[in-house]
């Protein structure tokens, strides 16, 4: 799988939106941008997933660029509840040998209140 | 509630005393795997199974065992633990779809310390 570059922390302030962004200029065609997150404590979680098109979903939208090569997971109000670390994942369904999650050190996301 | 368990939560044990770590998903997923997660290192695959009776290594198998007699249960077994095994362990499970909604659900993970 590509490769993803994200920041390393990112603040924020509560009912504030918040814009995650992740660079990804080696995706190719058939690759699914995911995000997954960690609360403290917690094993990881699905966020949202997209191939082109703009998703949204309960927890969060997710903007792509028109090139692939970018991504923004948005956050529309964080809550305490946020705070966590907000992994970018690129993954290929066609290529489920080993279908690993390949984990950078993703964007420590704070929120304060 | 569709999930993915892991027992134990947190495990204290000395070096050489085997121990199993079990994980099991109600979903039924094909897809199961285990990953070690260290600090400054992030989480790194140990195990994954596609199906029943099929399994393979990920990036850092040396020093464990996985066995998938069914397919709801993927155990993790450390034959001879040693300290840097010392870590965090996450179960993950998925279907095996051609779509990008094959999304991976963790267990919340086993701590385990080797003495």
């Amino acid at each position: 799988d590509a490769k993803t570059t994200q920041p390393n922390s990112m603040e924020s302030n509560e009912e504030e939106p918040v814009h995650l962004p992740c660079n990804h200029s080696t995706i190719s065609g058939t690759d699914y941008i995911h995000w997954y997150r960690q609360l403290p404590s917690q094993g990881p979680e699905y966020v949202i997933h997209g191939l082109t098109s703009n998703v949204n979903n309960r927890m969060a939208s997710l903007a792509i660029a028109e090139d692939r090569k970018s991504s923004t997971l948005i956050l529309h109000r964080a809550t305490l509840r946020d705070a966590a670390v907000y992994y970018c994942i690129l993954r290929d369904p066609l290529n489920q040998a080993g279908t690993a999650l390949i984990f950078g050190k993703g964007t420590t996301l704070s929120v304060s209140s | 509630e569709a999930q993915v368990t892991q027992n134990p939560r947190y495990l204290i044990t000395v070096t050489g005393k085997k121990l199993t770590v079990t994980c099991s998903q109600n979903m039924n997923h094909e897809y199961m795997s285990w990953y070690r997660q260290d600090p400054g290192l992030g989480l790194r695959q140990i195990y994954y199974s596609m199906n029943v009776e099929v399994t393979d290594k990920g990036d850092v198998p040396e020093g464990y065992k996985v066995s998938r007699k069914e397919k709801r249960n993927f155990p993790l077994i450390l034959e001879s633990p040693s300290p840097n095994q010392t870590s965090l362990y996450f179960c993950a499970s998925s279907s095996l779809t051609s779509s990008g909604a094959n999304v991976l659900t963790f267990g919340a993970g086993s701590r385990l310390t080797v003495l």
